[in-house]
């Protein structure tokens, strides 16, 4: 069983402040993924990653795989308000016959105006 | 609206009772996957649906079935229901067997609650 660890669990900043929130594994996976979930709602797939040491970036969030395509970090540069949600990795396994994605616990953001 | 439709929206039962929560996948999309959302944790895989056949079991208990019709809507079935089981029930499809590249698409999910 594949486990993905995020931290921090809850992350509480000011408007305009930066963050990085991680996501760990000691398992190799084939690609990574981040989505956001608002209160309500489903969750919202913002980037995939597929490639170690990729980094891609969505306007002030920059997302990085590991090399070893065992994790990944989530930067936001001058959080806003509207990037209030709980933040999910989540990872397809390296490998054949593995068809789901795990998903780490999350790290909540609340970001203060 | 992200294209997944899941009815009911909100459902409050007794233990012991059987409920059926529906699951519309978007348009075009093959596989269906169901998940389990609590507070402690979190998205748990229930089980996968792939053009009509089942693909993949996570940790779903035996008291929970699922299946998928020709017209690729999926139903969870969710019999001799326990306090435990309330949660947030998750529904979602991609267009693939595998979801890891082209990411799943959710829909807004079926809060259960057993009273």
């Amino acid at each position: 069983t594949q486990l993905l660890e995020q931290s921090p669990q809850f992350l509480s900043i000011q408007e305009g402040e930066n963050l990085t929130v991680y996501c760990n594994s000691s398992s190799v996976f084939s690609s990574l993924q981040w989505y956001r979930q608002e209160p309500g709602e489903g969750p919202v797939l913002l980037v995939t990653v597929v490639t170690g040491g990729e980094v891609k970036k969505l306007k002030r969030l920059t997302f990085q795989f590991g090399d070893a395509r065992k994790d990944s970090s989530l930067h936001i540069t001058a959080a806003q308000p509207g990037d209030t949600g709980l933040y999910l990795c989540a990872g397809a396994a390296a490998g054949a016959g593995s068809y789901q994605l795990t998903f780490g616990k999350g790290t909540k953001l609340s970001v203060i105006p | 609206d992200s294209g997944v439709t899941q009815t009911p929206k909100h459902l409050i039962t007794a233990t012991g009772q059987r409920v059926t929560l529906r699951c519309s996948p978007r348009s075009g999309d093959l596989s269906v996957y169901w998940y389990q959302q609590s507070l402690d944790q979190g998205l748990q895989f229930l089980i996968q649906y792939y053009n009509g056949e089942e693909r993949a079991k996570g940790n779903i208990l035996e008291r929970f079935s699922a299946q998928q019709f020709p017209d690729l809507h999926s139903e969870l079935n969710l019999s001799s229901l326990e306090l435990g089981d309330s949660a947030l029930y998750f529904c979602a499809s991609s267009p693939r067997l595998t979801g890891g590249h082209y990411g799943y698409t959710f829909g807004s999910g079926t809060r259960l609650t057993v009273v």
